[in-house]
């Protein structure tokens, strides 16, 4: 069964620092990873995707990264600023194309002013 | 891109009521439809899958007389909770492929459904 732990859970850093979040999931027999934002009682913006072929996507100051055979996938967001605030969830999309995506419990961001 | 709009964006019921959660596709056809739970401070929980126009697959444990799925068209898939109590209060969001080289998810906004 795919488990998906996304570590820390919450960080708070001072706004123009670099940082990483970190996901990991326990098969590595995958489809896709994905990467979303998700902003308090709202629904999930999609950020980024990764193919299981692929090694990294980015978008902007985003760069996901993805190491299947580790089972271990990394979002860096560079030059943080408040407006990044937010909730990043990782969600694997398991191999066979199913459709059904096993996310993890997110790690939620501060960046301070 | 794709949109799916997701009504209400909250609602609040008394317990026995049943409350109806709409899911549609703006600009492209969803023939699949996946139906999520997410509590407070906890991750998103798959419920259930709905295709269009046949019966919807529901994930272990999750009830499906209690929480019913209708897909009829490639536009609009609804999740009505039936007789619902406190312990169905929770964040219900839908989503659906997008389709395309990359098999992304469009998700909708969300419902906070509160039952007093």
């Amino acid at each position: 069964k795919q488990e998906v732990t996304q570590i820390p859970a919450a960080l708070s850093v001072p706004e123009g620092e670099n940082l990483v979040l970190n996901c990991s999931f326990t098969d590595s027999a995958i489809y896709n990873l994905q990467w979303f934002r998700q902003d308090p009682g709202k629904g999930l913006t999609s950020l980024l995707l990764i193919q299981s072929s692929q090694r990294e996507q980015t978008s902007g100051r985003l760069n996901a990264s993805l190491d299947k055979s580790s089972g271990r996938s990394t979002l860096y967001i560079a030059a943080s600023q408040p407006g990044d605030s937010a909730t990043y969830l990782c969600a694997v999309h398991g191999s066979g194309n199913t459709g059904k995506l096993i996310f993890g419990q997110g790690t939620t961001l501060q960046v301070k002013p | 891109g794709a949109v799916v709009s997701q009504h209400p964006s909250w609602v609040i019921c008394k317990s026995g009521t049943s409350v109806k959660i709409e899911c549609r596709s703006l600009d492209f056809q969803a023939t699949t439809m996946f139906w999520y739970r997410q509590f407070p401070k906890q991750s998103l929980m798959l419920m259930a899958t709905s295709n269009e126009g046949s019966k919807a697959t529901y994930e272990q444990g999750v009830e499906k007389d209690k929480f019913l799925i209708n897909h009829a068209s490639l536009t609009l898939s609804t999740l009505t909770v039936t007789s619902a109590h406190p312990e169905d209060s929770s964040f219900y969001i839908c989503s659906a492929p997008t389709g395309g080289s990359n098999y992304g998810y469009t998700f909708g906004s969300g419902t906070r459904l509160t039952v007093v």
